[in-house]
């Protein structure tokens, strides 16, 4: 069946501007999380929804970031006013449920460039 | 706060080699450990989910183990072959809504 998907694989943007990565889990699955990796380095945790509701928004750097996922199914995170630093790729995994026994699957990100 | 580590950060190894992976991590109390693998300009594949209560699992020519009162677990892949040339990551699953903490990865080059 299909996986994980994302759009757009890549974006750039101007510093300043205001960004949207979208994710479509796949079908079916509960939990939904989103990392960002620098180039170079393992993928760090930025926030987790189980359906609708976002449970756990820790690892978002600051309020520049927002994530949702309203209908507990695709999700968007939305970077305002992009700085440098937010240049990374941005992935998200998605899981069949909470619980150690379920793997995360991850899509294949979106690679975003602010100049 | 969890750290991972892995060691090394990359290898070169002739085709046909055994080779061992590491990942070393601070806090024991860990759920499950995955390791993962990473193409270029993709996302991860998930290899081998050990947990916590499991010594080692097995897929094909790999072998993870894991020793959660020392902090470390291996992967043990045998019989390498150039298309597991790869960037391998290992990532624990703490506390917490299921989120897992990456190490940075071992860079792979397997040549013919």
């Amino acid at each position: 069946g299909a996986g994980v998907s994302q759009s757009p694989r890549y974006k750039v943007a101007k510093r300043g501007q205001d960004v949207a990565l979208r994710c479509d889990p796949i079908s079916g699955h509960v939990s939904l999380f989103w990392y960002q990796q620098a180039l170079g380095q393992g993928p760090e945790f930025l926030t987790y929804f189980q359906n609708e509701a976002q449970l756990d928004k820790s690892g978002l750097p600051s309020d520049r970031f927002f994530a949702e996922r309203p209908e507990g199914s695709v999700s968007t995170l939305k970077i305002q006013r992009t700085q440098q630093e937010d240049s990374a790729v941005y992935l998200c995994a998605s899981s069949l449920a909470r619980g150690t026994l379920y793997e995360q699957y991850f899509g294949p990100g979106t690679r975003l460039t602010v100049t | 706060k969890q750290e991972v580590t892995q060691i090394p950060a990359a290898l070169s190894v002739p085709e046909g080699e055994n080779l061992v992976l590491n990942c070393s991590f601070t806090d024991s109390a860990i759920y499950n450990l995955q390791w993962f693998r990473q193409d270029p300009g993709k996302g991860l594949t998930s290899l081998l989910l050990i947990q916590s209560s499991q010594r080692e699992q097995t897929s094909g020519r790999l072998n993870a183990s894991l020793d959660k009162s020392s902090g470390r677990s291996t992967l043990y892949i045998a019989a390498s072959q150039p298309g597991d040339s790869a960037t391998y990551l290992c990532a624990v699953e703490g506390t917490g809504f299921q989120k897992l903490v990456f190490g940075t990865g071992t860079r792979l080059l397997v040549s013919p």
